[in-house]
């Protein structure tokens, strides 16, 4: 199994505080990406990044921000917690950028915020 | 853009049953595609994967074909367990693409 953990694994949180998950990989993959898994949406990417202080968003990032420092951490912020932001959250990490190249998820995060 | 297509779900099953899963995909170029398995309570991880027309990727039973003809992906299983009920997401990865695409996941349930 490829070594990723993320913290915490639940929160409870209230409306308007921030909120920061952690993903910790020691794979060395150069990829990580944040995803939200909610009933009817399946899978969608918040943020991503391709290296250590190289992020992007994705399709859902409003109201969300990542940083990375290293290459094995990978942080998400809430800056101001909402109630649509109930979800749970999944890391991912791959290799590189080549297509043919598979994700490896961690265990995820159940977040709700109250 | 890409996009991939699955069959609703749930599918729900007698143990020792046949099944398949659906999944057709529009992409540029050719894409690499995959099978991810989510268990209760988990994450996904990958089931098996194709990387070109006719590869055909294979795992724990399960089988899928890259068609290229009928750009579809389905997956199939000859004789389904109790241990295999998930949820399944179809997947593809363009060359060169940072971003995978993923299908909205297909529940399968099966019974004893």
């Amino acid at each position: 199994d490829a070594g990723i953990t993320q913290s915490p694994r639940h929160k409870v949180t209230e409306t308007g505080t921030p909120v920061t998950l952690r993903c910790h990989q020691t794979e060395n993959h150069r990829y990580m990406y944040w995803y939200r898994q909610d009933p009817g949406h399946g899978l969608r990417l918040i943020h991503y990044s391709y290296g250590v202080k190289d992020t992007d968003k994705g399709e859902v990032s409003d109201g969300y921000s990542v940083s990375r420092s290293k290459t094995e951490d990978f942080l998400l912020t809430l800056e101001s917690a909402t109630s649509s932001q109930t979800s749970v959250y999944f890391c991912a990490i791959s290799e590189d950028g080549q297509g043919a190249n598979e994700q490896y998820f961690g265990p995820g995060t159940r977040l709700t915020v109250t | 853009g890409d996009s991939v297509t699955q069959m609703e779900g749930p599918v729900t099953l007698s143990e020792e049953a046949f099944l398949t899963i659906n999944c057709t995909y529009t992409a540029t170029g050719y894409p690499s595609l995959f099978w991810y398995v989510q268990y209760p309570g988990e994450g996904l991880q990958l089931l098996l994967k194709a990387t070109k027309a006719d590869d055909k990727g294979s795992n724990k039973g399960f089988e899928a074909t890259y068609r290229k003809e009928t750009t579809s992906f389905h997956l199939e299983k000859g004789s389904v367990q109790v241990s295999d009920s998930a949820v399944y997401f179809c997947a593809l990865r363009s060359g060169g693409s940072y971003i995978p695409t993923f299908g909205r996941g297909t529940s399968l349930i099966v019974h004893p």
